[in-house]
């Protein structure tokens, strides 16, 4: 498996549970971003792991959102509290320098 | 905050026309790069063209960028059904290592 991994593809929750959403990047790529689409959207910049710098969570909505890199190697975001307007389609990908290798996403639904 | 903006948002053709799409921006680049998704899940890279490049080819894909009025586009020639997709560029802004997406155009190629 070459590519990036996100498990689980879809997922739906009720309203108030926690998620964990999984992102296993290429072997080899220090860049990780985790991005959103909402329906029809562009996609919205959620966090970026740098090696082992400290990532750039500028684009976390809100503080119920929150991701961690483990080993500089597999990605995991996490949401508490889930809300309704959380239903969208998490993206990460992997870069080695600039292009950036996306996974198929995870398509969160909030009930 | 978007930094691209595709033009127009929708597109339909026949299958053998070409399609071209504009992707405007703000700020600096060093690259401007073009993605596809399909289904609204993974995006695949397409083609990277730096700021110092005018013109760039793959395939039946070609590339321009003009710095001068901060605007790409994105031609298909000879499309295809499979063509089919939503088509997003992604900058630098202002040299950060986070790509900044558009909204997307949606090509819709009728055979």
């Amino acid at each position: 498996g070459a590519g990036v991994s996100q498990s689980p593809s879809n997922k739906v929750t009720e309203k108030g549970k926690d998620v964990e959403l999984r992102c296993d990047p290429i072997s080899g790529h220090t860049a990780l971003y985790w991005y959103r689409q909402s329906l029809g959207q562009g996609l919205e910049f959620l966090i970026y792991f740098q090696g082992n710098s400290a990532p750039d969570k500028s684009g976390l909505p809100s503080d119920r959102f929150s991701a961690e890199r483990t080993g500089g190697s597999v990605s995991t975001l996490t949401i508490q509290r889930t809300q309704q307007e959380d239903s969208a389609v998490y993206l990460c990908a992997s870069s080695p320098s600039t292009e950036a290798f996306f996974g198929q996403g995870t398509r969160l639904t909030v009930v | 905050s978007q930094q691209g903006e595709e033009d127009p948002q929708a597109l339909s053709i026949q299958e053998g026309e070409n399609a071209t799409m504009n992707c405007s921006y703000k700020t600096s680049i060093n690259n401007l790069q073009w993605y596809r998704q399909n289904s609204g899940r993974g995006l695949v890279h397409l083609i990277l063209i730096r700021s110092n490049e005018r013109e760039k080819h793959s395939g039946r894909l070609r590339v321009t960028l003009d710095t001068s009025k901060k605007s790409s586009s994105l031609l298909i020639t000879a499309s295809r059904a499979a063509d089919t997709a939503s088509y997003f560029c992604a900058t630098d802004e202002g040299g950060s290592y986070i790509p900044t997406f558009g909204r997307g155009t949606s090509l819709i190629v009728h055979p």
